[in-house]
């Protein structure tokens, strides 16, 4: 069965203070891991795709990338607006479906 | 604005009742979805549809119904039948099956009391 595993649940970090949210997959055929950004009481915004090993996306502060068992979204020197629910999904060979992580919650301090 | 939305916001229903939520896209996409999300839980995936007149069931299609007369509309209907229904709905599209970037609507909050 296909899953993803996001880690961690939570993270705090300080203004300009860069690090990585882990999303860790395990899928037949991989079609597609897909990061969403969603904050509290909205619906998740698209932010990147990733179909294959090696591949890396960047869009201001965030940076994806992609290997055979793992995602991970690197943000450097993030600001307050950074802070929200960071989610990971894939979608296998197996059908059309989507599979969602939990997510992270990032919060940025200033 | 191209875009989808979802109507209600919020939406409170007495237990045993049928609610019905909307959501309209004006993005020319064929597929549409519907999921459910619960704290501490990913996205679940209720229904979906590639095309008008068609759908399919997802992961947790029990206790829900769903149309898609229209290939702008694609409401979601919860019966009596669905044992736990508060939660929050997001409705998404995407161009097609084949492409698979899913944009989102803001959402539904539903409390059955």
């Amino acid at each position: 069965e296909d899953q993803v595993t996001q880690s961690p649940e939570a993270l705090r970090l300080q203004e300009g203070e860069s690090s990585s949210l882990n999303c860790s997959y395990t899928v037949s055929g991989l079609r597609g891991l897909f990061w969403y950004r969603q904050d509290p009481g909205k619906g998740p915004e698209f932010l990147f795709t990733l179909y294959s090993a090696g591949e890396e996306k960047e869009k201001e502060r965030l940076k994806a990338t992609l290997t055979k068992k793992e995602s991970f979204l690197h943000i450097t020197a993030p600001k307050p607006e950074d802070s929200a629910t960071y989610l990971c999904a894939v979608r296998g060979n197996t059908g059309n479906q989507f599979y969602f992580g939990t997510g992270t919650s990032l919060t940025v301090i200033p | 604005d191209g875009g989808i939305t979802q109507s209600p916001k919020y939406l409170f229903r007495k237990e045993g009742q049928n609610v019905t939520l909307s959501c309209e896209q004006n993005l020319n996409h064929d597929a549409m979805y519907w999921y459910r999300q619960d704290p501490g839980q990913g996205l679940r995936l209720i229904y979906y549809s590639q095309i008008v007149n068609d759908f399919q069931k997802g992961d947790i299609a029990e206790g829900y119904s769903v149309s898609r007369e229209k290939k702008e509309s694609f409401p979601l209907t919860v019966t009596s039948a669905q044992k736990n229904p508060t939660a929050f709905y997001l409705c998404a599209s995407s161009i097609d099956l084949r492409v698979p970037e899913q944009f989102f609507g803001p959402g539904t909050r539903l409390t059955v009391l």
